[in-house]
């Protein structure tokens, strides 16, 4: 079945280290997109790419990183840089017909 | 700036009971509506999705909604509520093209009594 990978469930991190938070499609999706979702806050963009190669800022890159060498897969970094990384991210993909998201089931990152 | 208001943060309603999940989005000539379902630690699913046509849309698990471009408003509705359906919700809206990224509101917590 096609969907969303996204890799590790739950991550734990020391302050000062660097993470990479991994997302897989296999839709064949040209967008996608990384969200980060705190209690009471919705979901906030982060980094989102509509082509290979190309990706662009969203409302709170600061202290993020990605890259988009393929297709299928857009990983997140956070680095030492983010000052309060512990939060619930999301990853979504979408088609260049439109109709809206297909999300993973998210990565839960916490700052030890 | 574009934006949606989900004003509800949360709800409790009983099993059975009818349910309205609010929604308005900020003026935009072509808006892309959308709700999602989340359950606790798990990403979002469509529930369902409004891009043009019939104001009134059904989605999956029985909900539906309905687009007033009057009142910048796409309501969720749901006739009897399961305790299945307790869950966050999310309205999001995209506008100038159905491949435009998503706006999110901050979402409603549905919790459902016995």
């Amino acid at each position: 079945d096609g969907g969303i990978t996204q890799s590790p469930k739950y991550l734990f991190r020391k302050e000062g280290q660097n993470v990479t938070l991994s997302c897989e499609q296999n839709l064949n999706h040209d967008a996608m997109y990384w969200y980060r979702q705190d209690p009471g806050q919705g979901l906030r963009l982060i980094y989102y790419s509509q082509i290979v190669n190309d990706f662009q800022k969203g409302d709170i890159a600061e202290g993020y990183s990605v890259s988009r060498e393929k297709k299928e897969s857009f990983p997140l970094t956070v680095t030492s840089a983010q000052k309060n990384p512990t939060a619930f991210y999301l990853c979504a993909s979408m088609s260049v017909a439109g109709g809206g998201y297909t999300f993973g089931s998210g990565t839960r990152l916490t700052v030890v | 700036a574009q934006s949606v208001t989900q004003p509800d943060i949360h709800i409790t309603v009983s099993e059975g009971a009818s349910l309205e999940l609010r929604c308005n989005y900020s003026y935009g000539a072509t808006p892309y509506l959308f709700w999602y379902v989340q359950s606790p630690g798990q990403g979002l699913q469509l529930l369902l999705k409004y891009f043009s046509g019939d104001t009134l849309v059904q989605g999956i698990k029985g909900f539906e909604a309905e687009f007033k471009r009057s009142q910048s408003s796409f309501n969720l509705r749901k006739p009897s509520v399961h305790w299945s359906d307790a869950a966050e919700y999310f309205c999001a809206v995209t506008y100038g093209g159905a491949t435009n990224k998503l706006i999110f509101g901050t979402g409603t917590l549905l919790a459902v009594q016995p």
